[in-house]
């Protein structure tokens, strides 16, 4: 079974300053890890993809995220926040390998981020 | 990557009618996958469309009500069934993509907006 928890229904950031935004993930098999955004009236976008290569993912408008196993956690970050970040994040699990679950992706609830002036 | 187009981008039904929404790839895909949004809610997975066999569907999802059809590895119908107000969303087709070097990804249709009135 996998799950994903995004530990923050909403963040606020003003311009210019870091963005954390976290996410801890439940799977039994080798995970693979995603960052969705959703801006509002919009599909989704990927913002970034951990799939067992380098724990250290950086992903576009210069997001990036670590996978810490030890912690089953997949924070999302960006060192300055800008005016078009505000949106909504999705952290999502995929079981890579094996199980019912397979190819099945599981989303987090959402993190609203709010960017002020 | 491939490329989805999902039909329609929105729509209004009448309570108690029934709406089929398509979902058409430009290149044959391993998986694919029917998603719903609720208002102000995260993704929730509704099936698995299966080529040529019956769909799986997750658990809170059945047949009569989300009949899937999926006739070969490019192209997925999902029909949402007797529309009551509570099945207003936004319905999202997705493919999963498995590339030569193993490293795999996903898309996702632009969505279906639904009303029901």
């Amino acid at each position: 079974a996998q799950s994903v928890t995004q530990l923050d229904s909403h963040v606020s950031v003003s311009e210019g300053t870091p963005v954390l935004l976290r996410c801890n993930y439940s799977s039994s098999y080798s995970p693979s890890l995603f960052w969705y955004v959703q801006h509002p009236n919009k599909g989704l976008q990927l913002l970034l993809k951990y799939t067992s290569a380098a724990t250290l993912v950086k992903g576009i408008n210069g997001f990036e995220a670590e996978f810490k196993k030890s912690e089953t956690s997949f924070h999302l970050t960006k060192p300055s926040a800008h005016m078009s970040d505000a949106a909504e994040y999705f952290c999502v699990v995929s079981d890579k390998a094996g199980g019912t679950s397979y190819g099945k992706l599981t989303f987090g609830q959402g993190t609203i981020l709010t960017v002020h002036p | 990557s491939a490329v989805i187009s999902q039909k329609p981008s929105r729509d209004i039904c009448q309570r108690g009618t029934s709406l089929t929404i398509q979902c058409q790839v430009d290149s044959q895909v391993t998986m694919m996958f029917w998603y719903r949004q609720q208002p102000g809610q995260s993704l929730t997975l509704i099936a698995t469309a299966n080529q040529g066999s019956e769909a799986t569907y997750e658990s809170g999802f059945v047949i009569d009500k989300f009949p899937i059809s999926r006739p070969n590895l490019t192209f997925s119908t999902l029909t949402v069934s007797n529309l009551s107000p509570e099945d207003s969303s936004i319905y999202l087709c997705s493919v999963l993509i498995l590339s030569r070097t193993d490293n795999y990804g996903y898309t996702f249709g632009s969505g279906t907006r639904l009303t029901v009135v």
